[in-house]
């Protein structure tokens, strides 16, 4: 069975540029997770989807992230315009019902410059 | 809130070595403790997970971890590191089970021969 797959697997963009991360959960997988780390620091909890309902969007930062989940499958998360601040890495977990164990990706490493 | 430290943020053991990475954290209640890891290119993995009950947690590839409570600790353990087991690995507590955790910002473990 497939695991949860993240592409691209780097992204490096201009201050103000938009970039578009995507996220494939584990199929049949209900629930998607979006977390980020930043260089050097912990990994921080962004937001949690639900099918294609946002369930919890309490660690999104600001609103220049934008994270879809059209027809409760894959997912996307737009940072438009980027900044520097928004490097680090993203990851995308996936679990089958709410307190199941989350199943990590690889993450995606954004690069700002 | 819930926060963890992970006061290592790298440590070099020799192969064969025994190995303790070290946690603290901070949880009101009773705490559901994680440690994961990540290997180069993977998602992160799940090592092993303290919910309640022993205190002495068995994981995966060999590791242990102990929840002491009056430290506030949950430190990994394994008795003889593997070439293989350099990596980066992450503490995490969570007040609802798989939900709501936060992680420590890393430990890298290198192996040298």
């Amino acid at each position: 069975e497939a695991g949860v797959t993240q592409f691209p697997s780097h992204s490096v963009i201009e201050k103000g540029q938009t970039v578009t991360l995507r996220c494939d959960p584990i199929s049949g997988h209900d629930n998607l997770y979006w977390y980020r780390r930043v260089m050097g620091k912990e990994i921080k909890f962004l937001l949690h989807f639900v099918k294609e309902s946002k369930q919890d969007e309490s660690g999104m930062p600001n609103n220049r992230f934008l994270a879809e989940r059209t027809g409760g499958t894959y997912s996307t998360l737009k940072v438009q315009p980027a900044e520097l601040e928004d490097s680090g890495v993203y990851f995308c977990a996936s679990s089958q019902d709410w307190g199941d164990e989350q199943f990590f990706g690889p993450g995606t490493r954004l690069t700002v410059l | 809130a819930q926060s963890v430290t992970q006061p290592d943020i790298h440590i070099t053991v020799s192969e064969g070595a025994s190995l303790e990475l070290r946690c603290n954290y901070s949880y009101g209640a009773t705490p559901y403790l994680f440690w994961y890891v990540q290997s180069p290119g993977q998602g992160l993995q799940l090592l092993l997970k303290y919910f309640s009950g022993d205190t002495l947690v068995q994981g995966i590839k060999g590791f242990e971890a102990e929840f002491k409570r009056s430290q506030s600790s949950f430190n990994l353990r394994k008795p003889s590191v593997h070439w293989s087991d350099a990596a980066e690995y992450f503490c995490a507590v969570g007040g609802g089970g798989y939900q709501k955790v936060t992680f420590g910002t890393g430990t890298k473990l290198q192996v040298i021969p």
